[in-house]
């Protein structure tokens, strides 16, 4: 069975601040791994997909790598701004499952 | 080109109702997923569609909870006869196929009474 978990549950920085938020998952069989970001009440919107046979993706200030052989991802964040205040997931797509399985997230906040 | 569109924005049933949230995913998807998110918890999967089939409800109670995804027209998350536990947050994703980008609906607020 699938387990997701993320370090750390919750992280406060100031901003301009880099940061790195980390992902670890059970079952190294995936299929893709992907990060999400989720404000207060609302929905989530997808940050970047990883496919398994993909190291890392790349979206302006965001850059998640995947080592699927010690089952792990991490989402580094560049020079944080306070728009960056939210709760961070990662979801990881398995070949065994078809369902996508989520981490609890990390809560980020940005001081200004 | 809308997104992922799930209605009600918020629900309110007393004990012993009928909850019915609904979903109509991105154009053309024809995969469509529904989690469960409970307060200062994560989110839980619940069931996954594919058009006219459930392909994984594992994660779905087996009693008083049903989902649907017909041929036409939204898809269905059904709980019967609500209890207290019963609210939470019920989010709805969709994607064209399997292994690809999840778009998520802004979600459906349940609250028992």
């Amino acid at each position: 069975k699938q387990e997701v978990t993320q370090i750390p549950a919750a992280l406060s920085v100031p901003e301009g601040e880099n940061l790195v938020l980390n992902c670890s998952f059970t079952d190294s069989a995936i299929y893709n791994l992907q990060w999400f970001r989720q404000d207060p009440g609302k929905g989530l919107t997808s940050l970047l997909l990883i496919q398994s046979s993909q190291r890392e993706q790349t979206s302006g200030r965001l850059n998640a790598s995947l080592d699927k052989s010690s089952g792990r991802s991490t989402l580094y964040i560049a020079a944080s701004q306070p728009g960056d205040s939210a709760t961070y997931l990662c979801a990881v797509g398995g070949t065994s499952y078809d369902k996508v399985i989520f981490g609890p997230g990390t809560s980020l906040s940005v001081i200004p | 080109n809308a997104g992922v569109m799930q209605n009600p924005r918020h629900l309110v049933r007393r004990r012993g109702q009928e909850a019915r949230l609904r979903c109509s995913p991105v154009k053309g998807h024809s995969h469509v997923y529904w989690y469960r998110q409970l307060p200062e918890e994560g989110l839980k999967f619940m069931v996954y569609l594919q058009k006219e089939n459930i392909i994984d409800e594992s994660g779905m109670p087996k009693e008083r909870f049903s989902a649907e995804f017909p041929k036409e027209g939204p898809s269905i998350l059904r709980i019967q006869q609500v209890v207290r536990g019963d609210s939470a947050a019920y989010f709805c994703a969709s994607s064209d196929s399997r292994g690809e980008k999840l778009f998520f609906g802004s979600g459906t607020q349940l609250s028992v009474l």
